[in-house]
C-alpha cells in the first residue's frame, strides 16, 4: 500500500532531551515536507526537500533540523526540545518537486508530541 | 502573500441537510486551490482541487467546490450531509513563491448531528 509512514505516534519527552521522529514514503516520492499543526493555525511548514540532499527551511524552522539522504527517508530532529514544540506533526510528500502543488499531497498519520 | 481563510472554526449541520463550508484565498496570478480532510487520528487526506476549467469542482466523498474568482472564494459543499462526514476541513492555496509548497488555512470543524 502507498502510504507515509510516521513513527511514534505518541511521545512524551522532557525539556532538552533530543529526540528524532521518522518519516518513510513508498512512493519514490521526489518532495518532503514536515508542518506542524497548532489549533487555530492550521498547519505551518517547518522544513522541506525537493530531493535527495536538498533541504530548505519553511515558516517555522527554528529549533528543528531534519536531513534527506535517502529518497524514502526524511526525519526531523529536535536537538533540545522546549514546551512550545508541543503539537501534532505531519510529513508529506508528493511525486514531484517541480509539482508537487499541482498534485497535492499525501500525509501520513501524525506524531502527537508532548514535551513537558 | 498568499494566504487563505476559513472564517468559520465550527459549522453544525443536521444530516441531510446541505453543507457549505467557506474559503477565501488572496494570491498572485491564477490560484491552485485544495480542500483536505483530517478524519480523528489520522493524517489529512486530499479530497478535491482546483487548477483551472470549470468553477464547479468534484472530488471525493460527494464533495464538491465552487471556485469564484470575483469573490475571491473556494467553498466546500455536500447536497446531503452524513454523520460520517463530521471531520476537520482545511482548505488550502499553492504559494506563488514556490511550485512545491502549500499554504493551509486554520481549519473548519465540521459538525454533522444525526
Amino acid at each position: 500500500e502507498a502510504q507515509v509512514t510516521q513513527n511514534p505516534r505518541y511521545l512524551i519527552t522532557v525539556t532538552g532531551k533530543k529526540l528524532t521522529v521518522t518519516c518513510s514514503q513508498n512512493m519514490n516520492h521526489e518532495y518532503m515536507s514536515w508542518y506542524r499543526q497548532d489549533p487555530g493555525l492550521g498547519l505551518r511548514q517547518i522544513y522541506y526537500s525537493m530531493n535527495v540532499e536538498v533541504t530548505d527551511k519553511g515558516d517555522v524552522p527554528e529549533g528543528y533540523k531534519v536531513s534527506r539522504k535517502e529518497k524514502r527517508n526524511f526525519p526531523l530532529i529536535l536537538e533540545s526540545p522546549s514546551p512550545n514544540q508541543t503539537s501534532l506533526y505531519f510529513c508529506a510528500s508528493s511525486p514531484d518537486s517541480g509539482t508537487a502543488a499541482f498534485y497535492g499531497y499525501t500525509f501520513g498519520s501524525g506524531t502527537r508530541l508532548t514535551v513537558v | 502573500a498568499q494566504s487563505v481563510a476559513q472564517p468559520e472554526d465550527q459549522v453544525n449541520v443536521a444530516e441531510g441537510n446541505p453543507l457549505t463550508v467557506k474559503c477565501t484565498y488572496s494570491v498572485s496570478g491564477n490560484p491552485y486551490l485544495f480542500w483536505y480532510v483530517q478524519y480523528p487520528n489520522r493524517g489529512l487526506q486530499f479530497l478535491l482541487k482546483y487548477i483551472t476549467g470549470d468553477n464547479l469542482v468534484k472530488g471525493s466523498y460527494g464533495f464538491e467546490a465552487e471556485f469564484n474568482k470575483s469573490q475571491t472564494s473556494f467553498h466546500l459543499k455536500k447536497p446531503s450531509a452524513l454523520v460520517s462526514d463530521s471531520a476537520l476541513y482545511f482548505c488550502a492555496v499553492r504559494a506563488y513563491s514556490s511550485a512545491s509548497k502549500i499554504i493551509f488555512g486554520s481549519g473548519t470543524r465540521l459538525s454533522i448531528r444525526p
